[in-house]
C-alpha cells in the first residue's frame, strides 16, 4: 500500500498565481486533513474533512479552498498565492472508528511563493 | 479546542545523554499522541496514552500520561544520532491538537 500520496513535492508559484494540491490514501480512512508547517510554528490545521462529503476549517484557512472529492481524495486549493503562504503543507488520513486516531502523512509539499 | 504547549522547544545534547520533552494543557485531556519528525521528513505515529498515570516504554524511549491527564512527556535514555528530530504531542479528536513541537539535535 502507497498510504497517503501527495503530488506534487515541489512548487515554486509567483504572487497571485492559484494551484492545487493533491492528496490521495488508499487506507480506507473517513478522515482527511491538511496542514501547513513553518519553522517556529508547529503544524497548523488549515482544514479538515471527517468523513466524505464534509469540511470544516482548521486554526488557519483563510486563503485555502478545500475539496473532498471521494473518500480516497481530498484537494487543497490556492486560488489567489501569497508570500505568507510559503510553506511545507501535510495531508494526512485517520480511522477515527478504530478507537485509535492515529494520524498517517503524506511525505509533504514544499511550496515557496514569490 | 484543548491547546497543548510543548517544552522545551529546542534541546541540544551530546550524544549518550538523556532527553526530557513535556507537553502540558490547562483542561484534562482524552488522550495523548506523540509523533516524531526526522529533518526533512514527515510526522510518524510514535504512540497512544489513554490512561491516568499510564507508562508505556519502546526500547529507550519512556512514554508518560499524568494522574491528572493534563500533562505528558517523552524521556530518552542514552539519546543516540538516530533519535535527531521535532517531537510532537497532540491531543485527538479536537482541531486545534499538535503542540509546537520539541527539536532535538544530538551531537556525536
Amino acid at each position: 500500500n502507497a498510504g497517503v500520496t501527495q503530488t506534487p513535492k515541489f512548487q515554486v508559484l509567483k504572487t497571485g498565481q492559484s494551484m492545487t494540491l493533491q492528496c490521495a490514501q488508499d487506507m480506507n480512512h473517513n478522515s482527511m486533513y491538511w496542514y501547513r508547517q513553518d519553522p517556529g510554528m508547529g503544524l497548523r490545521l488549515i482544514y479538515y474533512s471527517a468523513s466524505e462529503g464534509t469540511t470544516d476549517k482548521g486554526e488557519v484557512p483563510n486563503g485555502y479552498n478545500v475539496s473532498r472529492l471521494n473518500k480516497r481524495e481530498f484537494s487543497l486549493r490556492l486560488e489567489s498565492a501569497a508570500p505568507s503562504q510559503t510553506s511545507v503543507y501535510f495531508c494526512a488520513s485517520s480511522d477515527p472508528g478504530q478507537g485509535l486516531e492515529k494520524l498517517f502523512f503524506g511525505s509533504g509539499t514544499q511550496l515557496s511563493v514569490l | 479546542g484543548q491547546q497543548v504547549m510543548q517544552i522545551p522547544q529546542y534541546q541540544h545534547v551530546q550524544e549518550g545523554e538523556d532527553f526530557t520533552t513535556y507537553c502540558n494543557s490547562s483542561t484534562t485531556l482524552s488522550n495523548i499522541q506523540w509523533y516524531k519528525q526526522r529533518p526533512g521528513g514527515h510526522p510518524v505515529f510514535l504512540i497512544q496514552l489513554v490512561k491516568s498515570g499510564e507508562v508505556k516504554k519502546q526500547k529507550r524511549l519512556t512514554f508518560q500520561f499524568g494522574e491528572a491527564k493534563k500533562n505528558s512527556s517523552l524521556h530518552i535514555t542514552a539519546t543516540q544520532t538516530t533519535d535527531v528530530g521535532t517531537y510532537f504531542c497532540r491531543h485527538s479528536g479536537y482541531a486545534l491538537n499538535f503542540g509546537k513541537g520539541t527539536s532535538l539535535l544530538v551531537t556525536p
